[in-house]
């Protein structure tokens, strides 16, 4: 167990739709980061966010953002939801800002279905 | 822009026999490289990572990986498979802490 939790552990949608996925970081760690894997993209790194501003930016959508709240939990929103946007959503957390270089510790994921 | 190579989608090994899972990368400036490994049903967990320094890194699990810069390789070895091995290993760069790029994994299968 990494320490890190993420709701809900699966997801069923519809396209077009919204969905919100909620990520709890180790306890004292500042930074959070949101990762996609998919049979056709492998995985993704999608966004980091430090101690509640965005850190680094990778390979989101725009349909896609994401907020870190004061308590230091995450979510990530998926809007205009497509059939490719089916996968396994990790969020990963790391002791502070340093950058993608520091040791992250990963969630169980959210798998997200999109019909 | 920065990229990762893994060679062999799946490597299959006998128990006990050395493990070597290849990871190639492209980087213009000197990259910090790590390697994942991921069970069934869960996430990640970094098994090791060169930022600077000695170029032989040990990791966890008896595992670890020699940075090359001259063949841009950062492949990992075990001297020796364990039935507790077999999962997806992700090889993965990091350029200027700006963004991650992970390989397309290597499944490895240890038959007893």
């Amino acid at each position: 167990d990494s320490g890190v939790t993420q709701t809900p552990k699966h997801l069923i949608t519809a396209t077009g739709q919204r969905v919100t996925l909620r990520c709890s970081p180790r306890s004292g760690d500042l930074s959070v980061y949101w990762y996609q894997q998919s049979l056709d993209q492998g995985l993704q790194f999608l966004i980091q966010y430090y101690n509640g501003e965005e850190r680094a930016k990778g390979n989101i959508l725009e349909r896609f953002s994401a907020q870190q709240f004061p308590d230091l939990h995450s979510e990530l929103n998926l809007s205009s939801l497509e059939l490719g946007d089916s996968a396994l959503y990790f969020c990963a957390s790391s002791v502070s800002g340093g950058g993608l270089g520091e040791t992250q510790y990963f969630g169980p994921g959210t798998r997200l279905l999109v019909l | 822009a920065q990229s990762v190579t893994q060679l062999g989608s799946h490597v299959s090994v006998s128990e006990g026999a050395l493990v070597l899972l290849r990871c190639n990368y492209s980087s213009s400036v000197p990259p910090y490289l790590f390697w994942y490994v991921q069970y069934p049903n869960q996430g990640l967990q970094l098994l090791l990572k060169y930022t600077t320094g000695a170029t032989l890194v040990k990791g966890i699990n008896g595992f670890e990986a020699e940075f090359k810069k001259s063949e841009t390789s950062f492949h990992l070895t075990k001297p020796s498979a364990h039935m507790s091995d077999a999962a997806e290993y992700f090889c993965a760069v990091t350029i200027n802490n700006n963004d991650m790029r992970f390989g397309a994994g290597t499944r490895l299968t240890v038959k007893p």
